[in-house]
């Protein structure tokens, strides 16, 4: 089955440093990948429609400036949090449609938790 | 409203059925979801019913769509420990079919089996 990785799955920083989360798509390739954010017992907000080649979508309300996300390749992409603060703590999921897919096709990767101290 | 909403928790015996409940808002959602979350773990599509359906089977699950009320329920039979978990109702936005769709997530219930 599609299997979607993401890397680290647990990151600490200290506040005013970046730290980026990668998410891959391991056995297909996705034309477009999707950032959410869930804080604690709370629903995913989707954050930014990330297309390969082409600059994410944000949603209204997600600072692009903070929240850099990068789809370099049919297999990756990225999301960079820069002057990372304490309000960034949460759990980071991707998830990736495959090349040739519609949206029910869409997986999940396993999520990243960000603690900022 | 923009908002998809869920019950908070559901407690259920082992051995009985589980019926968690979803409203939606946007009457012109394409696809509706359920997807499962473990413990610190990202998210599981157990099924979706596309919006001209009333109804689907799959095993254990059945899924309910009453497009007039906006509502959607998902019925796990013979609910065991190992479905404690947060189940998340979504529906899909954007371009009919398309792979742009955006997701819009329901606030999400958590269900407690006990033994």
């Amino acid at each position: 089955g599609a299997v979607v990785s993401q890397h680290p799955s647990r990151v600490i920083c200290k506040s005013g440093t970046s730290v980026k989360i990668e998410c891959r798509s391991l056995d297909f390739q996705a034309t477009t990948m999707f950032w959410y954010r869930q804080f604690p017992k709370q629903s995913l907000m989707l954050m930014a429609t990330s297309n390969e080649g082409s600059k994410a979508t944000y949603e209204q309300g997600v600072e692009k400036d903070k929240f850099l996300i990068n789809h370099a390749s049919l297999t990756l992409s990225t999301l960079t949090v820069t002057s990372a603060h304490p309000e960034d703590s949460s759990f980071y999921i991707c998830s990736a449609i495959p090349r040739t897919g519609y949206i029910y096709e869409q997986y999940f990767g396993p999520g990243t938790r960000l603690t900022v101290t | 409203g923009e908002d998809v909403e869920q019950s908070l928790f559901l407690s259920v015996r082992e051995g009985d059925s589980s019926v968690i409940n979803c409203t939606y808002t946007d009457s012109s959602s394409t696809y509706l979801y359920w997807y499962k979350q473990e413990p610190g773990a990202g998210l599981q599509l157990l099924t979706y019913i596309f919006s001209n359906m009333d109804m689907k089977q799959d095993q254990r699950l059945t899924v309910l769509l009453n497009k007039k009320d906006k509502h959607l329920s998902l019925r796990i039979a013979d609910t065991q420990t190992g479905d404690s978990a947060i189940y998340f109702c979504a529906e899909s936005r954007g371009n009919y079919g398309g792979a742009t769709n955006k997701l819009i997530f329901g606030t999400g219930t958590l269900l407690a089996v006990q033994p």
